[in-house]
């Protein structure tokens, strides 16, 4: 059974460039989330989809991120133009809201740096 | 808003010993579920352990176990007979019960690394 798929692992890209970040959840999961990590901020919900729709995205630092759920098996989150503090590792995760806790599997991220 | 505190940055343990790691939240909620994951240098998140706050009864997963103290929004992860490969970055994490108006997020504390030493 395959986890959440996300690609790719690296990114390096020079400012101003247009980043794509790519994820699959896990088959059957309603729910999917992207999370940022940085040593400033800690982890932090950039935003989330139920049933392919955005439900909260106010954790999207500002209009150069953009994140789209087009089916159930797959969801960018793109940055244009990226900008060296968006460097940092991003986290897809998805869950299944008919599991009680609804424990949210994570993919094994992106690291992304630009330079 | 809920908040999740991880006052410890650091923590060390020998080999085959036992560890506790803090955490405390703060939210007006009553209904919530409570997580422990760690974050080994492969950076993948792996879930540890999970606590539902309508549950007295402080849940196990073999060597790991909490303390889930509901009225003083208190949760620590105790690892007993410590390995290497325990040695991680583990957070804790809250999560409403709500599955509306942004209730279904998680909030994580800022972690706690752990090393196992010989």
């Amino acid at each position: 059974d395959a986890g959440v798929i996300q690609s790719p692992r690296h990114e390096v890209t020079e400012m101003g460039q247009e980043v794509t970040l790519r994820c699959k959840p896990i088959s059957g999961h309603d729910y999917l989330f992207w999370y940022r990590q940085t040593m400033m901020r800690g982890l932090e919900l950039l935003i989330y989809f139920n049933n392919n729709v955005p439900i909260d995205d106010s954790g999207m630092p500002e209009d150069r991120f953009s994140a789209k759920m087009p089916n159930a098996s797959f969801s960018t989150l793109k940055i244009q133009p990226s900008e060296p503090r968006d460097s940092a590792v991003y986290f897809c995760a998805s869950s299944f809201r008919g599991q009680g806790p609804y424990e949210q599997y994570f993919g094994p991220g992106t690291r992304l740096t630009v330079t | 808003a809920q908040t999740v505190t991880q006052s410890q940055p650091e923590m060390s343990v020998q080999e085959a010993e036992t560890v506790t790691l803090s955490c405390t939240y703060d939210t007006s909620e009553s209904d919530y579920y409570l997580f422990w994951y760690k974050q080994p240098p492969s950076r993948q998140m792996i879930l540890v352990i999970r606590q539902e706050a309508y549950k007295q009864q402080n849940a196990t997963e073999n060597r790991f176990s909490v303390n889930f103290q509901k009225a003083a929004k208190s949760f620590s992860l105790k690892i007993s007979d410590s390995q290497l490969g325990d040695a991680a970055m583990y957070f804790c994490a809250y999560r409403s019960a709500k599955l509306t108006g942004g209730g279904n997020k998680l909030t994580f504390g800022t972690g706690t690394q752990l090393k196992v030493e010989l």
